[in-house]
């Protein structure tokens, strides 16, 4: 079965600019998450799709969006890119519910000149 | 407010000595999951083991074992004879029951752990 993949790999952008992060669940997976991982605040959780649908959501401004397409993939976009933006953006995916294991792809690093 | 803390932000080891490494939660909710995830220097997440609040029972895995105590809030694990190979960060992280099984992990700020040979 293949693991869950996020493209692309490395990304470098300006300031200003908006960028769009892909990532394929494993199938038969519902449920997708973003994460933000920095190495002054750690891991921190985007949101989660399920069905197309948000159905949670971190702290992060409104320039942070995102969406689920009908086959479960999800995309992520930032708009108006700040320095601060540079990180590891993660994505996950599971079956439905807390209990169940989030299984990560190799992330997205994003790097804001 | 669910709360994960790692206190050791780095941990250097010789091979084959055993190491531990801490976790202490926080969270109000009764039902929750404690997860451990290692993540290499190729950046992905790899999941360890997953433990629910109603299980206490220790777990060993090969050269891995955590130990789950409620009464501190405490999630340990703990690594029998290290190896090179397990040089890595490690994440604790924290799961609740959220409302129409939404997901959502609380993650510690991660151990960096090097084994020397």
């Amino acid at each position: 079965k293949a693991g869950v993949t996020q493209t692309p790999r490395y990304l470098i952008k300006t300031r200003g600019q908006q960028v769009t992060l892909s990532c394929s669940p494993i199938s038969g997976h519902r449920s997708v998450s973003w994460y933000q991982q920095t190495p002054g605040q750690g891991l921190q959780f985007l949101f989660e799709y399920f069905s197309e649908t948000q159905r949670n959501k971190g702290n992060f401004p409104g320039r942070f969006s995102g969406r689920q397409f009908s086959n479960s993939r999800s995309e992520m976009n930032v708009s108006t890119l700040e320095l601060g933006d540079s990180a590891l953006y993660l994505c996950a995916s599971s079956l439905e519910g807390a209990k169940n294991i989030q299984y990560f792809g190799a992330g997205t690093r994003l790097s804001v000149l | 407010a669910q709360k994960v803390t790692q206190a050791q932000t780095e941990i250097s080891v010789v091979e084959k000595e055993d190491v531990t490494l801490d976790c202490v939660y926080e969270t109000r909710d009764t039902t929750y999951y404690l997860f451990w995830y290692k993540q290499p220097p190729s950046g992905e997440l790899v999941f360890l083991i997953r433990r629910n609040s109603f299980d206490e029972q220790n777990e060993i895995s090969g050269r891995y074992s955590w130990n789950f105590q409620k009464s501190t809030s405490s999630f340990n694990f703990t690594i029998t004879a290290s190896q090179v190979v397990d040089s890595a960060v490690y994440f604790c992280a924290l799961s609740g029951l959220i409302i129409q099984g939404a997901q959502k992990l609380v993650f510690g700020q991660g151990t960096r752990l090097t084994i020397n040979p």
